[in-house]
């Protein structure tokens, strides 16, 4: 079964700075990995997927996630932090078929002025 | 397109009532995930339906719990007998079938308060 283990429950970073959000996966076949964001009292938004095309994977708001099946890690950076990226960041897994995503425990982001 | 459309988005109810939750998927989705998110943890996957098929359910879904798409639109959750273990928030959300991993939208959720 597919798994994610999402590295650090709270990240705290400085307006301006880099995110570093980390993941990595299990997987016995080729994964599907995926990075929603969740803001207070609200749902999943979806930030990025990989799907097995690029490995290197542009999402919204400045976010990326790079693939490396070395590593089995899909972290996800921000070059410069905003206030409005405090948030709940989940990364999270499926494979071919659209079995049903599992999830992380998710990262708490809180951006400092 | 509106959207996955949960309601309500809140509710309170004594332990030992039942309770029901209503989703609406993007309109050509045809199939429909129940998530339950409780604080500090990620989305844990119920049930889900392809179409008006209950394609695969959960452990966590006890015999409390009764998820139907009755038509392939709409489904309803429903919680017989709540218990204050309950108390979570309870995620719909809706993808097209397909191979190329599709992306799974979210609703925004149904808070339940257990008391």
């Amino acid at each position: 079964a597919q798994s994610v283990t999402q590295l650090g429950s709270h990240v705290s970073v400085s307006e301006g700075a880099l995110v570093l959000l980390r993941c990595n996966y299990s997987s016995s076949v080729p994964p599907y990995l995926f990075w929603y964001v969740q803001y207070p009292n609200q749902g999943l938004q979806l930030l990025l997927k990989y799907t097995s095309a690029a490995t290197l994977v542009k999402g919204i708001n400045g976010f990326e996630a790079e693939f490396k099946k070395s590593e089995t890690s899909f972290h996800l950076t921000k070059p410069s932090a905003h206030m409005s990226d405090a948030a709940e960041y989940f990364c999270a897994v499926t494979i071919v078929g659209n079995t049903p995503l599992v999830f992380g425990k998710g990262t708490r982001l809180s951006v400092i002025a | 397109d509106t959207g996955v459309s949960q309601n309500p988005r809140h509710k309170i109810t004594k332990r030992g009532q039942n309770v029901t939750f209503r989703c609406d998927p993007i309109s050509e989705h045809n199939r429909l995930y129940w998530y339950r998110q409780t604080l500090g943890q990620g989305p844990e996957f119920l049930t889900y339906f392809q179409n008006e098929a209950q394609l695969e359910k959960s452990r966590l879904l006890s015999d409390r719990f009764s998820a139907e798409r009755p038509k392939g639109s709409f489904s309803t959750l429903e919680i017989q007998r709540t218990e204050q273990g309950d108390s979570a928030m309870y995620l719909c959300a809706s993808s097209l079938d397909a191979l190329s991993g599709n992306t799974i939208y979210f609703g925004e959720g149904s808070w339940l308060t257990v008391v």
